[in-house]
């Protein structure tokens, strides 16, 4: 079975510019995650879609930050303008189903990001 | 007060030891409990569920105490290839969302 798929591995950008990630959950999942990792620190959730309708963005800082999985497949991740802070790993998850009972969470390898 | 806490380490120990993580948690409404394995430069894998009831997976442990808010993992006949850094994930609301502690560092020396 085919894991979670995301590109770039690598960015280095200059502050103030702008960045894209794109993720290609595992077939059939129906919920996907974008999780933002600070050296040193847990993965942070951003945001959560269940098809292609947004569950929870509550930690996303949306005046810099977009995302859509508009055909509830693939998603993409927007960082315009990019600040120095955003210097992460920026990982992206998906589960079968969401809800009251757990489901696993898969893990993408993640888009290593630097803001110089 | 986190909503989830781990201590960083790192925790150096022999081949062979016996280690123990915790992880604390502050939402009493927390429903699913978690460990997952981060090797250095990779993403998280789950490595195991934690069920009310305790579980077990070979040399690994893992237990909840609800009462006092916490998990813990437990690693017996530690291996070289047991390095990497241990996250709690701890599930709360109806959502599946997941919240992380910042990890706890393993290091297994010969």
């Amino acid at each position: 079975e085919a894991g979670v798929a995301q590109s770039p591995r690598y960015k280095i950008i200059e502050k103030r510019q702008s960045v894209a990630f794109w993720c290609n959950p595992i077939s059939g999942h129906a919920t996907l995650y974008w999780y933002q990792q600070i050296l040193g620190q847990g993965p942070k959730l951003l945001i959560q879609f269940q098809n292609n309708g947004v569950v929870d963005d509550s930690q996303l800082p949306k005046d810099r930050f977009s995302a859509e999985r508009l055909k509830g497949v693939d998603s993409t991740l927007k960082i315009q303008p990019a600040k120095l802070e955003d210097s992460a790993v920026y990982l992206c998850a998906s589960s079968y189903l969401a809800g009251a009972t757990a489901d696993t969470q898969y893990f993408g390898p993640g888009t290593r990001l630097t803001v110089l | 007060r986190k909503e989830v806490e781990q201590d960083p380490g790192p925790f150096n120990v022999p081949e062979g030891a016996t280690v123990a993580f915790n992880c604390t948690y502050s939402n009493s409404a927390s429903q699913s409990f978690f460990w997952y394995r981060q090797d250095c430069r990779k993403e998280p894998k789950l490595l195991m569920s934690v069920y009310s009831s305790g579980n077990e997976d070979g040399r690994f442990t893992a237990q909840l105490n609800r009462a006092s808010q916490y998990i813990s993992l437990l690693i017996r006949d530690s291996k070289l290839s047991d390095s990497a850094t241990y996250l709690c994930g701890i599930l709360t609301g109806g959502g599946n969302k997941l919240t992380f502690g910042t990890g706890t560092q393993l290091k297994v020396e010969l």
